[in-house]
């Protein structure tokens, strides 16, 4: 089956770093990407990985590692507003997201 | 950017009638869009996929004749939720695709129903 890991809930301190991990099975692979959502709004697109290594976009950087299934958010210098769901999701071989349940990040001063 | 659109943001409606979502894609042809469902504190749900011209995919245990798709052009696609009960009560969004893999998401529609 095809199955998106991460974790339920992680917390960090304002002006500090925090890694947002994902593993992934998926019947094919065809990237993956991060998205990042606040309480009662849609998804915003972070960034998206196909090929192996860091993506440095900003403040925000994303890792993948197709041999291990593998992938990580990096958000560096954290401000009180990055406090809100981040969601991983693998694209599978028919190009259909696959969704993980989304990692919750509370920032505290 | 690519810009989606949906109206209305909130609805509010009686069990027993029927609501409409608009989707649009604002600045590109949307050749594909997504309805998905979410739940307080629950990840998206993928309900169903539709292509322009051709009837929608609903995904495992959605009902097609309760939540209908209608994807009539490359810029809009609606849903409409019929027969509406407590327990369809959620927050709706829909995401267009134009060529690539990226969705761009609408803002999403709260749906209310009492």
């Amino acid at each position: 089956g095809q199955n998106i890991d991460q974790p339920t809930e992680m917390t960090a301190t304002e002006g500090a770093i925090v890694q947002i991990n994902c593993t992934y099975q998926t019947s094919g692979f065809n990237g993956l990407f991060w998205y990042q959502q606040h309480a009662g709004e849609a998804p915003t697109f972070l960034s998206y990985n196909v090929l192996d290594g860091l993506e440095e976009k900003g403040r925000f950087s994303s890792f993948l590692s197709r041999s291990k299934g593998y992938s990580y958010l990096l958000l560096k210098e954290l401000q009180m507003k990055d406090s809100a769901s981040y969601l991983c999701a693998g694209v599978d071989s028919n190009y259909q997201l696959i969704w993980g349940a989304g990692t919750k990040l509370i920032i505290k001063p | 950017g690519a810009v989606v659109s949906q109206h209305p943001s909130w609805v509010i409606c009686k069990s027993g009638t029927s609501v409409k979502i608009e989707c649009r894609s604002l600045d590109f042809q949307a050749t594909t869009m997504f309805w998905y469902r979410q739940f307080p504190k629950q990840s998206l749900m993928l309900m169903a996929t539709s292509n322009e011209g051709s009837k929608a995919t609903y995904e495992q245990g959605v009902e097609k004749d309760k939540f209908l798709i209608n994807h009539a052009s490359l810029t809009l696609s609606t849903l409409t939720v019929t027969s509406a009960h407590p327990e369809d009560s959620s927050f709706y969004i829909c995401s267009a695709r134009e060529r690539d893999y990226e969705q761009y998401f609408g803002p999403g529609t709260r749906l209310t129903v009492t």
